[in-house]
């Protein structure tokens, strides 16, 4: 089945970009749409964005109160997929996870969309 | 805020059935999903699309909606789904997902 594993550093400083990556085994990123989302430390869970890929680029989708500083590209060649935070604060110290949505289409009632998998997420610090 | 609202906390005796639920204008219009997360771990979804049960997911685990109101059921809750559950939707103003604020369930 399709496993997903996040990348990247544990330590980051404030006003620097943050760089992940999540790697998909078992299913290929040029199939469903993939994502990304955070849980601050005691805190719920925060949709950042998803991709869809399509030919050498993606269809992206942002958080709007995130997206002038997120970035999510999708490399299907090394099959995975990355994100991109910048002017990063102490607010962004979260576990990041990356996880695929799921999109069934319905005709009598609302499309059907779904997180499933995660990866097992990475945590993320933001400090000097 | 989170445009959809559960409950902080609950708790339920072994055995017994407790509802969890999730309100906001959301459900009216969109399905939602339920998910688990256990301490250190990343979430399960435990339910999708309002009803369905994944493959793998016991079947004391039920969702349902009514109104503006999406509930999961535990029925015959076990030690190991001491957890905190999170409903996830869209939201109305652009269709994005949104999560609730989470429950965490004790079990007694």
């Amino acid at each position: 089945q399709v496993q997903l594993q996040e990348s990247g550093p544990g330590l980051v400083k404030p006003s620097e970009t943050l760089s992940l990556t999540c790697a998909v085994s078992g299913g290929s990123v040029t199939d469903n749409y993939w994502s990304w989302l955070r849980q601050s430390p005691g805190k719920g869970l925060e949709w950042l964005g998803h991709i869809y890929y399509s030919g050498s680029s993606g269809d992206t989708h942002y958080k709007p109160s995130l997206k002038s500083r997120v970035l999510i590209s999708i490399d299907g060649a090394k099959n995975q997929f990355s994100l991109k935070l910048s002017s990063l604060t102490a607010a962004d110290t979260a576990i990041y996870y990356c996880a695929r949505l799921n999109v069934e289409t319905a005709v009598l009632t609302a499309d059907l969309n779904w997180f499933d998998p995660w990866g097992p997420g990475t945590l993320v610090t933001v400090s000097s | 805020s989170s445009e959809l609202t559960q409950d902080p906390a609950v708790s339920v005796a072994l055995g017994q059935t407790i509802r969890i639920t999730c309100q906001g204008d959301n459900v009216r219009k969109f399905h939602a999903n339920w998910y688990q997360q256990k301490p250190g771990q990343a979430p399960v979804v435990v339910i999708y699309g309002t009803t369905t049960r994944p493959s793998g997911i016991p079947d004391r685990f039920s969702g349902s909606s009514s109104g503006d109101t999406a509930s999961l059921t535990i029925s015959g809750t076990q030690a190991e789904d001491e957890a905190d559950y999170y409903c996830e939707s869209r939201a109305i103003s652009d269709d994005h997902p949104v999560f609730g604020g989470g429950t965490t369930l004790t079990v007694l």
